[in-house]
């Protein structure tokens, strides 16, 4: 069964520093994707970055990377020169395929990340 | 900007008094998703539409209904909601696309059940 692991329940990191965020994943399918959502206390689910599993490079979108290794199944988020609106809660995420009409979401227990002036 | 329209931003409602969420969106996706986020819990899926077709979660309670009038409105139905509904909703779309699929979510409506 298709699995998404956040070992961090809770980090700081002090502004304008670089911070990870782990992620590990189960699954048998040779193709997938990965997502890492935002949610700030607001609610609002805000998609930050993808990587597919035949990307042979590691996904980046302006401060957020992801470090992915396949071979250990993990997709780490990377974040850049942190600022204070980055706090909030962080999902990684995995798509399952729904018989070809969709594909749910299976969410880690998500990481809450506090940036410190 | 396109977009994904939840209201209300908050509800509250009875316990057992039916209330209707919303979701509509300006993207023009053929996929529509309501998921589930219960206090300091991941999201769930509750079931999804591809375009007309409706997909249920095998999990998901007989007392949660979902309809999709158009491409661009979905609504989900709570019949009797009870005190263990009280959640944050959450409405996704997305362009059917494969692995490659980005769902785009909504700023959700948190449901109060009194």
């Amino acid at each position: 069964a298709q699995k998404i692991t956040q070992t961090q329940p809770g980090m700081f990191v002090q502004e304008k520093e670089a911070v990870t965020l782990d992620c590990t994943y189960d699954t048998s399918d040779q193709s997938y994707g990965l997502f890492w959502y935002k949610q700030p206390s607001s609610g609002e689910m805000i998609f930050l970055i993808y990587q597919g599993s035949y990307d042979e490079q590691n996904a980046t979108e302006g401060r957020y990377s992801l470090n992915f290794q396949k071979a250990r199944k993990s997709a780490n988020l990377v974040i850049s020169a942190s600022q204070l609106g980055d706090s909030a809660m962080y999902f990684c995420a995995m798509r399952v395929s729904i018989y070809n009409q969709g594909g749910k979401l299976i969410f880690g227990q998500g990481t809450e990340l506090s940036v410190k002036p | 900007d396109a977009m994904v329209i939840q209201n209300p931003r908050y509800q509250v409602t009875q316990f057992g008094k039916p209330v209707t969420l919303s979701c509509s969106q300006t993207l023009n996706h053929n996929v529509m998703y309501w998921y589930q986020q219960k206090s300091s819990q991941a999201p769930k899926l509750l079931f999804h539409y591809y375009d007309k077709d409706f997909n249920n979660e095998a999990d998901t309670p007989d007392n949660f209904q979902s309809r999709r009038p158009n491409t661009s409105f979905c609504f989900l139905d709570i019949r009797s909601p009870g005190l263990g509904d009280a959640a944050m909703y959450l409405c996704a779309t997305s362009e059917l696309a494969g692995v490659t699929e980005t769902q785009y979510f909504g700023p959700g409506t948190r449901l109060l059940v009194l």
